[in-house]
């Protein structure tokens, strides 16, 4: 598709229940990035691929939180026994761009609500 | 990390009214963009600056990259324009994006 594609829009989970987001990146686009963003915050990075390795899984804020892009294309953020502090936004980005630090523009998702109750 | 301020943190104004929003961060940078955040959430790309002037209708950006500072100048505000301003930015050793706390910016009619 043209832009970056994010399901579920919205997700109510009860507290402990295992969720999977998903992101459909722009066709091509090599890297692929998970950002989490709490009300009222600015995104924060969580994790990042190039084509299907995770090459930085520094953000991840727990053992619970497991992202994978097997193919290179699409990716799942899982997080197992969610937890009221997980309720955010989680917002995907994909860029054309391969090297470390290149600069070039990224395309962000319109995200994935996540409400733990 | 990089750390990225922004201001001011809110800012009201009335509809045609211009404005000028400002961005530090603490590292050189490769990359750095402007978001617009809608009411919905969606992360709206407005400029790929990390250095320079970029115009684009109503609104331009300068990055003056060797001061560590980008503004983004909006002009002539229409009630669309209301949302959350991010600058969010990648440094040369990193492959990520820092964001700032963002601009909340509503324009009255």
């Amino acid at each position: 598709g043209a832009g970056v594609s994010q399901s579920p829009r919205y997700k109510v989970a009860k507290r402990g229940q295992d969720v999977a987001l998903r992101c459909d990146p722009i066709s091509g686009h090599v890297s692929l990035f998970w950002y989490q963003q709490a009300l009222g915050q600015g995104p924060e990075f969580l994790t990042y691929f190039q084509n299907e390795a995770q090459l930085d899984k520094s953000g991840l804020p727990s053992d619970r939180f497991f992202a994978e892009r097997p193919e290179g294309s699409v990716s799942t953020l899982k997080i197992q026994r969610t937890q009221q502090e997980d309720s955010a936004v989680y917002l995907c980005a994909s860029s054309l761009g391969r090297r470390r630090g290149q600069g070039d523009g990224y395309t962000f998702g319109s995200g994935t609500r996540l409400t733990v109750v | 990390g990089i750390q990225v301020e922004q201001s001011p943190p809110d800012l009201i104004l009335q509809e045609g009214a211009n404005s000028t929003l400002r961005c530090n961060f603490s590292d050189s940078v490769n990359n750095l963009q402007w978001f617009h955040q809608n009411p919905w959430g969606q992360l709206i790309n407005l400029f790929y600056i990390p250095s320079g002037t970029k115009q684009n209708g109503r609104l331009s950006a300068t990055t003056v990259a060797t001061e560590r500072y980008s503004l983004l100048y909006i002009s002539s505000s229409q009630t669309t324009d209301s949302g959350v301003y991010f600058c969010a930015v990648v440094g040369y050793n990193f492959n990520k994006f820092y964001f700032g706390s963002g601009t909340k910016l509503n324009v009255k009619p």
